[in-house]
């Protein structure tokens, strides 16, 4: 069974830019979260979709968005992109949502703003 | 406030045990978890400890769970130079379906040769 895809794996970007990055879950899985990883703020929790439907959020800015298709495949956005924004974006599959529900990571998009 | 506490380095020999702590914040978190992440790569799930759990080993893993303290530990015993990686103790917390985890500042584990 193929693991969790990210798209694309290295990103660099201007200020003011916006982006999108892919993430395709375990195929079957039907929840998608994503983290975003920093050396200075670690791993922060960014928003959980399942079932095309945004289900948590995080403490961040109207700037991050996402969605989920009905595929269960998940984009997420940053708009006006600021040089804080560059971390490395992790997304995490699992079969639904439930108290205990192992997560999937993919191997990340590693976005830079210039 | 969610502050998962980790100490930052940790330096062994290959061969002996190595401990990696971690203090957590809510006492109402249902599972804990150990994550592995290697050079350019996500993050591995190690093992994970149900909060009403004390102790639970996992080939040459063994997570300790002291509630009371909030702290949650990871023991690897017979270290090797493929352990070297940075590790993230995680918190799931109650209140609804969710798979939100709260994760620790992480703790970068080298192992000497």
């Amino acid at each position: 069974k193929a693991g969790v895809t990210q798209t694309p794996r290295y990103l660099i970007k201007t200020r003011g830019q916006q982006v999108t990055l892919s993430c395709s879950p375990i195929s079957g899985h039907r929840s998608v979260s994503w983290y975003q990883q920093t050396p200075g703020q670690g791993l922060q929790f960014l928003f959980e979709y399942f079932s095309e439907t945004q289900r948590n959020k995080g403490n961040f800015p109207g700037r991050f968005s996402g969605r989920q298709f009905s595929n269960s495949r998940s984009e997420m956005n940053v708009s006006t992109l600021e040089l804080g924004d560059s971390a490395l974006y992790l997304c995490a599959s699992s079969p639904g949502l439930a108290v205990y529900n192992e997560q999937f990571f993919g191997p990340g998009t590693r976005l830079t703003v210039l | 406030g969610e502050d998962v506490e980790q100490s930052l380095f940790l330096s062994v020999r290959e061969g002996d045990s190595s401990v990696i702590n971690c203090t957590y914040t809510d006492s109402s978190s249902t599972y804990l978890y150990w994550y592995k992440q290697e050079p350019g790569a996500g993050l591995q799930l190690l093992t994970y400890i149900f909060s009403n759990m004390d102790m639970k080993q996992d080939q040459r893993l063994t997570v300790l769970l002291n509630k009371k303290d909030k702290h949650l530990s990871l023991r690897i015993a017979d270290t090797q130079t493929g352990d070297s990686a940075i590790y993230f103790c995680a918190e799931s917390r109650h209140g609804g379906a969710t798979n939100k985890l709260i994760f620790g500042t992480g703790t970068l584990l080298a192992v000497q040769p």
